[in-house]
């Protein structure tokens, strides 16, 4: 079935070390990867995402590569910050529809020591 | 900035009580989403919302549970006959013509 595998589950870095979150997924279909940020108590928030006809995208800090021919996507924070400390979810979209349906990964636990 | 809403942010229920979850999507947008999240596992998908109807759900999503949009602002969430596991953190999340789905906080739902 349609799966979506996410590493390490939790990952501790020192204050402005590079973080590396990586995630595969089962059906090559898939075109649609974000990525979400999850603080305690709060819902997640989206924080970047890729289409599959890239196959590298940044945002200042941020960065999301996709390898469609091995089925993996990976997200990058370089000089991580305490405040970068929180769950991170990659995610597929495995729909055939235009309504999108996520599948997430099991979530990494980053902690961002100072 | 637009955000997604959702009351109550903590819901106490007794096993086999209804309960309906609000939510209030960003404007103009038109696809609509539950997902569910059991404590310390993953953000689980629901079902998905469009045109008025349900466009795709999920196995979870079994005849105890049922989705509405009764007016042109609320998308609610209700289940019928609460089961101690259905207890987990529910988010909803809207997205408009693009692919990006934005999420509310989510409501808490303990079912003792």
């Amino acid at each position: 079935g349609e799966n979506v595998e996410q590493h390490p589950s939790t990952l501790s870095v020192q204050e402005g070390d590079s973080a590396v979150i990586k995630c595969t997924y089962s059906d090559s279909a898939s075109n649609y990867f974000p990525w979400y940020k999850q603080e305690l108590g709060k819902g997640p928030q989206l924080i970047i995402d890729i289409r599959s006809n890239v196959g590298e995208k940044k945002d200042q800090r941020i960065a999301v590569t996709l390898n469609k021919t091995a089925k993996h996507f990976s997200l990058h924070i370089t000089e991580t910050q305490p405040e970068d400390s929180a769950v991170y979810f990659c995610a597929a979209d495995f729909s055939s529809g235009s309504a999108r349906q996520l599948t997430f990964g099991s979530g990494t636990q980053l902690t961002v020591l100072p | 900035e637009p955000e997604v809403t959702q009351t109550p942010s903590h819901q106490v229920t007794q096993m086999g009580q209804e309960v309906i979850l609000r939510c209030v999507p960003i404007s103009n947008h038109l696809y609509f989403y539950w997902y569910r999240q059991i404590l310390g596992q993953k953000v689980e998908f629901l079902v998905s919302f469009y045109n008025n109807e349900i466009s795709e759900k999920s196995e979870i999503f079994d005849d105890q549970f049922s989705v509405e949009r009764p007016d042109g602002s609320n998308f609610t969430l209700k289940i019928r006959s609460t089961k101690l596991e259905d207890s987990a953190m529910y988010f909803c999340a809207s997205m408009g013509g693009a692919d990006t789905q934005y999420f509310g906080p989510g409501t808490r739902l303990t079912v003792l």
